[in-house]
This record gives structure tokens, sequence and C-alpha cells, in this order.
């Protein structure tokens, strides 16, 4: 079946506790990328990628970091977690820029 | 940043009328959309999608038009069910850019 898998799918920790989610997709999708997801402000990218080794900054990168060294990890680090990127993520890959994106059921993160 | 906005955050509909979902965007560069569902507990799932060349494309029920004089896109759902009842979000995206998606209309189907 084809998926973004996305874990931990719940995850409450405390502030600058270092902590990784990872993404997982069997589509060998080239386009990854992290959302999050806030009420009243939709979906906000905070890093994309096109390809491994390529990523790039979305609208909201601050405070995280990611990296692509296989087509079909894509993980999302928070190195210093904060009480303010406390929210709902989503993973997304796709076979290109122009192609619609599958979703991972996302990862809810409670920084406390 | 880029501005992708929805007219109503919310809309309520009887069982088998119609519905329609707007989305405004202010990038005229912007060349390709999407239609996303989300349904509680999961993630946003593809409905339909359409490029800056098309003003019109069709699915199953389903039809998305695109005014790019007023930068407008709309979701036409037919005869509405229950099972559509869900946030339906816009998302667009610039060549060479990332995608910026709508805040949300929620949808609620009136059995």
């Amino acid at each position: 079946e084809a998926q973004v898998t996305q874990n931990p799918r719940y995850l409450i920790t405390v502030t600058g506790k270092k902590l990784t989610v990872t993404c997982s997709q069997n589509m060998n999708h080239e386009y990854m990328s992290w959302y999050r997801q806030d009420p009243g402000l939709g979906l906000r990218q905070i890093y994309y990628s096109m390809n491994v080794e390529v990523t790039d900054k979305g609208d909201v990168p601050e405070g995280y970091k990611v990296s692509r060294k296989e087509k079909r990890n894509f993980p999302l680090i928070l190195e210093s977690p904060s009480p303010n990127q406390t929210s709902l993520y989503f993973c997304a890959s796709s076979r290109g820029m122009d192609q619609p994106q599958h979703f991972g059921d996302g990862t809810r993160l409670s920084i406390l | 940043g880029e501005s992708v906005g929805l007219h109503l955050p919310t809309l309520s509909v009887q069982e088998g009328d119609n519905s329609i979902i707007n989305c405004a965007y202010s990038n005229s560069a912007s060349d390709y959309f999407i239609w996303y569902k989300q349904e509680s507990g999961k993630g946003p799932q593809f409905i339909i999608d359409i490029r800056s060349n098309m003003d019109k494309r069709q699915g199953q029920r389903v039809t998305v038009l695109l005014n790019k004089t007023v930068k407008h896109l709309s979701l036409q759902i037919a005869a509405t069910q229950p099972g559509d009842s869900a946030v339906y979000f816009c998302a667009e995206n610039i060549i060479g850019n990332q995608f910026y998606f709508g805040t949300g209309t929620s949808l609620t189907v009136i059995p």
C-alpha cells in the first residue's frame, strides 16, 4: 500500500530536549515536505526537499532541521524544542513539485 | 509571505445539495493549484488539481474552477453526501518555490 509513515504519532516532551520525527514514503517520490498545522493558520511549510541531499526552507523553518540522505526518508529534527513548536506536524511526498502530495497521518507534538 | 485565503470558514449544506467552496490567492505567478480534504485525525487527502493553463477541471462529483483574472479558485461538490463533511484546503504552488495553503473551510453536511 502506498503510504507516508510518520513516527511517533504523539509526543509530549520538555523544552530543550532534542527530538526527531521520522518520515518514510514507499512510493519512490522525489519531493518531500514537512508542514505544521495550527488552528486558524492552516498548513505552513517548514522545509522541503526536491531530491536526495537537496533541501530548502519553507515559510517557517526557524527552530527546525531536516536531512535527506535517502530518497525514502525525510526526518524532521528539533534540536532545542520550545513551547511555540507545539503543533500538529505533517510529512508529505509527491513525484514532483507540480504533483499532488500524499500526506502522512500527522504527529502531534506537545512541548512543555 | 504569500496569501491564500478562503471566503468562508464554515459551510453547512443539506445532503443532496451542491456545495461551493471558495479560495482567493494573491500571487499571479502561481502555476498549480490543489484542493485537499481533511477528515478529523487524518492528514489532508488529494481531491483535484488544476494548472494555470486551464480554467476548469472535473472529477468524480467535483469540479474546480480557476479564474486568473480575479485570482479566485473554487471547488464544487455535486450531490453532497455526509461523507463529504470535512475541512477543505486549497493550496498553490509557484514554479520553483514552495506550497502555500489556505486556512481551510469546514463543510458540514446536514442529513
